[in-house]
């Protein structure tokens, strides 16, 4: 089936450091969906992504849904510490049911 | 903001018991969605529901899960004799369009389910 490989698998970086993570997968996906996860929360929809190519931006956070449509990166600049949490990409199925493919995560604590 | 509710927040049960994870979708929402969460592990999904029927399933639901929507603002899953494996956070979605679109995909924020 369709998977998608996130990395890194976790960041450590310093207040006002700029951050990337990227998704790539072996298939095509129609649909790009970054989210961030607080503990014990759901995922709250960061950025969507609908075409190939498209450059998106909300406030500090920007992705990007690949030519090939295979992979997507999100870059977060000048990280805060509310930035902490665990930052999933998320591709629609082919099925056409609404069905989303998560990645593993990447872990992000910013140091103060 | 709209929000999709789900209850309990948490829930312990002994193995062999039968459980329903309840949601409350986003009044104007057609497509409903159930996903799992194994600790420190990737949100996975469960079921597609639309149209009163399931449009999709995973793998992982099988013949131990089931999902309703009996009244027309409730969604459930129940899983029959629960095993420690199920152990899991259960989170429910929905969104007004799926396919291309997908927007508006939201997500509850979930229901602990502990095995014992």
């Amino acid at each position: 089936g369709q998977q998608l490989n996130q990395s890194p698998q976790s960041m450590f970086i310093q207040e006002g450091e700029d951050v990337s993570m990227n998704c790539t997968s072996s298939s095509i996906f129609n649909t790009w969906l970054w989210y961030k996860q607080d503990p014990g929360e759901g995922p709250v929809l960061l950025i969507a992504l609908y075409k190939a190519g498209e450059l998106t931006s909300n406030g500090r956070l920007t992705a990007q849904f690949g030519i090939t449509r295979k992979d997507s990166f999100l870059n977060i600049s000048a990280s805060i510490p509310s930035d902490v949490g665990i930052y999933f990409c998320a591709g629609l199925g082919s099925s056409n049911t609404g069905k989303l493919i998560f990645g593993q995560g990447t872990t992000l604590q910013v140091k103060p | 903001e709209p929000e999709v509710t789900q209850t309990p927040s948490h829930q312990v049960t002994q193995m062999g018991q039968e459980v329903i994870l309840r949601c409350v979708p986003i009044s104007n929402h057609l497509y409903f969605y159930w996903y799992r969460q194994i600790l420190g592990q990737k949100v996975e999904f469960l079921v597609s529901f639309y149209n009163n029927e399931i449009s999709e399933k995973s793998e992982i639901f099988d013949d131990q899960f089931s999902v309703e929507r009996p009244d027309g603002s409730n969604f459930t899953l129940k899983i029959r004799s629960t095993k420690l494996e199920d152990s899991a956070m259960y989170f429910c979605a929905s969104t007004l369009i799926s396919g291309r679109g997908s927007y508006g995909y939201t997500f509850g924020s979930g229901t602990r389910l502990t095995v014992v």
